[in-house]
């Protein structure tokens, strides 16, 4: 069954240091991966996604995540974190159907920002 | 840009009550799906919808969940009888035709059952 792990809970980093998110996926084929983002009280934002080809992706905001495929990950960076970074981060796997993807999320990590 | 639009942001509701939850998808998408997440939780697959049926539903989305695309523009989910356990926060999300399109969220209806 296909499934996403984010093995980190909370994480708080300080303002202009780099961050790292980890994920873990397990899914038979080749994964549609994303990360999406969610401030309080607001929905979610795609930060970045992983369909095929290069395995660095680059998204919004000064994010980026690689694909490891040895290694079942996608894990998110960030060179130098901002205050407004502070939100909790989800990484998704797309359960491909025909022409759409059912999106399976990790439980999240809450970030926060320290000054 | 163009963005997923959910009304209204708060729902309070008595238990046994019907409510509906209504979406406006972005205005060239063809998918839409509903997804929730209980407080302090992950967010969960509810439904997904295409060509005015049902493409997947999980185990979560039974007999007192429905959904409807009532016109051209409005997609809801209407909870016949609602539980405590409903209360939650409900996404909509819509994407584009192809499995490399991303879904695209509203901002969600927090759901609150009595």
């Amino acid at each position: 069954a296909q499934s996403v792990t984010q093995p980190d809970i909370h994480i708080t980093v300080s303002e202009g240091a780099s961050l790292e998110l980890r994920c873990n996926y397990s899914y038979g084929a080749t994964p549609y991966l994303f990360w999406y983002v969610q401030s309080p009280g607001q929905g979610l934002q795609l930060l970045l996604k992983y369909f095929s080809g290069d395995t660095l992706v680059q998204g919004i905001k000064g994010f980026e995540a690689e694909f490891k495929r040895s290694q079942s990950s996608f894990n998110l960076r960030k060179p130098s974190v901002h205050w407004s970074d502070a939100a909790e981060y989800f990484c998704a796997v797309g359960a491909s159907f025909g022409g759409y993807n059912k999106l399976i999320f990790g439980a999240g990590t809450r970030l926060a920002v320290h000054p | 840009e163009p963005e997923v639009t959910q009304t209204p942001s708060h729902q309070v509701t008595q238990m046994g009550q019907e409510v509906i939850l209504r979406c406006v998808p972005i205005s060239n998408h063809l998918y839409f799906y509903w997804y929730r997440q209980i407080l302090g939780q992950k967010v969960e697959f509810l439904v997904s919808f295409y060509n005015n049926e049902i493409s997947e539903k999980s185990e979560i989305f039974d007999d007192q969940f429905s959904v409807e695309r009532p016109d051209g523009s409005n997609f809801t989910l209407k909870i016949r009888s609602t539980k405590l356990e409903d209360s939650a926060m409900y996404f909509c999300a819509s994407s584009a035709l192809g499995r490399n399109q991303p879904q695209h969220f509203g901002d969600g209806t927090r759901l609150s059952i009595l």
